[in-house]
């Protein structure tokens, strides 16, 4: 079982470059979420997903993009890169928005780490 | 507003000493409250979670958290650290029907374990 597998891990842009991070989720999860740590600071939420074809922003969500066509996949797009964005992002999934219920809970892929340069 | 408030950004502790990380919280619905374990170059991994209850509850790899309504904390505790335990622990705190996109992490806390 893989759960919430992010791609790639480590990435360093030049300032106004564009990229996508990847994110897919094998336990059929209809919500996804994309977070961001740096560094002294709890994690950020950019934009989450409550089903395909379904997204919304969080709190963060200025130089980002997302979209979710399939229920397994949610890839965030960096649109011309900034320091700012330099970061490490996070994303997960949960089955539902009934946390607690039925072991419910939110699963964390590994990290991607990005530099903006 | 709705806050989590990590007090201590690092903590170092001898191994085979115990251990205390606070959380304090600052919700205005019924918490849901979780912690979370980061080794390095890792993902956050679920140490245990209070939905309801009884308000001792016990988590993997041997961690325990007691929920104080009272003080509005939420802290965790391990009897013995082991040097394995070093990594950054994140409190959480959420509402049982809003999902992940509701729920507010703290910054973290760092633990050190030294020989």
């Amino acid at each position: 079982n893989a759960g919430v597998t992010q791609t790639p891990k480590f990435r360093i842009l030049k300032i106004g470059q564009s990229m996508t991070l990847q994110c897919t989720q094998d336990m059929n999860h209809n919500y996804m979420y994309w977070y961001r740590q740096d560094p002294g600071m709890g994690l950020k939420l950019i934009y989450y997903s409550v089903g395909a074809g379904i997204t919304d922003k969080g709190e963060v969500p200025n130089g980002y993009n997302v979209s979710r066509s399939t229920t397994e996949d949610f890839p965030l797009r960096l649109e011309l890169a900034a320091p700012s964005q330099t970061s490490v992002y996070f994303c997960a999934s949960s089955l539902d928005r009934f946390l607690g219920q039925a072991g419910n809970t939110i699963y964390f892929g590994e990290g991607s780490w990005l530099t903006v340069v | 507003a709705q806050s989590v408030t990590q007090p201590d950004i690092h903590i170092t502790v001898s191994e085979g000493a115990s251990l205390e990380l606070r959380c304090n919280y600052s919700y205005g619905a019924t918490p849901y409250l979780f912690w979370y374990v980061q080794s390095p170059g890792q993902g956050l991994q679920l140490l245990l979670k209070y939905f309801s209850g009884d308000t001792l509850v016990q988590g993997i790899k041997g961690f325990e958290a007691e929920f104080k309504r009272s003080q509005s904390s939420f802290n965790l505790r391990k009897p013995s650290v082991h040097w394995s335990d070093a990594a950054e622990y994140f409190c959480a705190v959420g509402a049982g029907n809003t999902g992940g996109f509701k729920t507010i992490f703290g910054a973290g806390t760092r633990l050190f374990v030294k020989a």
